[in-house]
């Protein structure tokens, strides 16, 4: 099963929004509902932060938002904070695969 | 509160075995599925197995059928992962996760256990 595409760097300055896409097939991303995002610091473990497109964890911050539309999932932050600065990673659970990760750098 | 611990990692020759440990505390882990997924350095996330609350399903990524092995002792809230015939691409941090109550996502994570395959 081939990852699903993520861009490997995006990069926003704090209060700015950004975007990161996840671009998969009608049999992964596109197919189902099951699309989760991790937000992962430099040498910590993963923490997820959206599931099922667009739902929010209790205790994630309101700035996180997810969405989708054909094949591609989007996670969208808000209001940049430089602790948002991470790598992030979509996963389709129906293949139990994930991105090849972006990293987020806030300028 | 939710705490998944690994160990067992370390450094092992090409061919060598290996049996990874996590520990859960903080919920009945009798009741979720659990994960293996691992992180090569540098590289992105790769989920590798999962194993069913009593242990009656068990699934692989292809790149470890047959070599690694999923199981859990829910008595002892822990689940475990075998590996057998280890390549240098099996190297990584492997991490323990709890797969959510409605499944279809990784909630909880440990913070992992490196594993190095060299000579």
């Amino acid at each position: 099963q081939s990852a699903l595409t993520q861009p490997a760097s995006v990069s926003g300055s704090p209060g700015q929004s950004i975007t990161i896409s996840c671009t998969g097939t009608s049999s992964d991303v596109g197919g189902y509902k099951y699309v989760s995002w991790y937000q992962q610091h430099p040498g910590k473990a993963p923490k997820l932060m959206i599931y099922e497109v667009s739902n929010r964890p209790s205790g994630v911050s309101n700035r996180f938002s997810g969405s989708k539309s054909g094949n591609t999932a989007s996670l969208t932050i808000s209001g940049l904070q430089a602790e948002d600065e991470a790598d992030y990673y979509c996963c389709s659970y129906k293949n139990r695969v994930f991105g090849g990760g972006t990293k987020l750098t806030v300028l | 509160e939710v705490q998944l611990v690994e160990s067992g990692g370390g450094l092992v020759q090409p061919g060598g075995s290996l049996t990874l440990s996590c520990a859960a505390s903080g919920f009945t882990s009798s009741s979720y599925w659990m994960s293996w997924v691992r992180q090569a350095p540098g590289k992105g996330l790769e989920w590798v197995a999962n194993i069913k609350q009593d242990g009656s399903e068990k699934y692989y990524v292809d790149s470890v059928k047959g070599r690694f092995t999923i199981s859990r002792v829910n008595a002892k809230n822990s689940l475990y992962l075998q590996m057998n015939s280890l390549r240098a691409e099996d190297t990584a941090v492997y991490y323990c996760a709890r797969e959510s109550p409605d499944g279809y996502n990784f909630d909880f994570w440990g913070q992992g256990t490196l594993v190095t395959v060299s000579s």
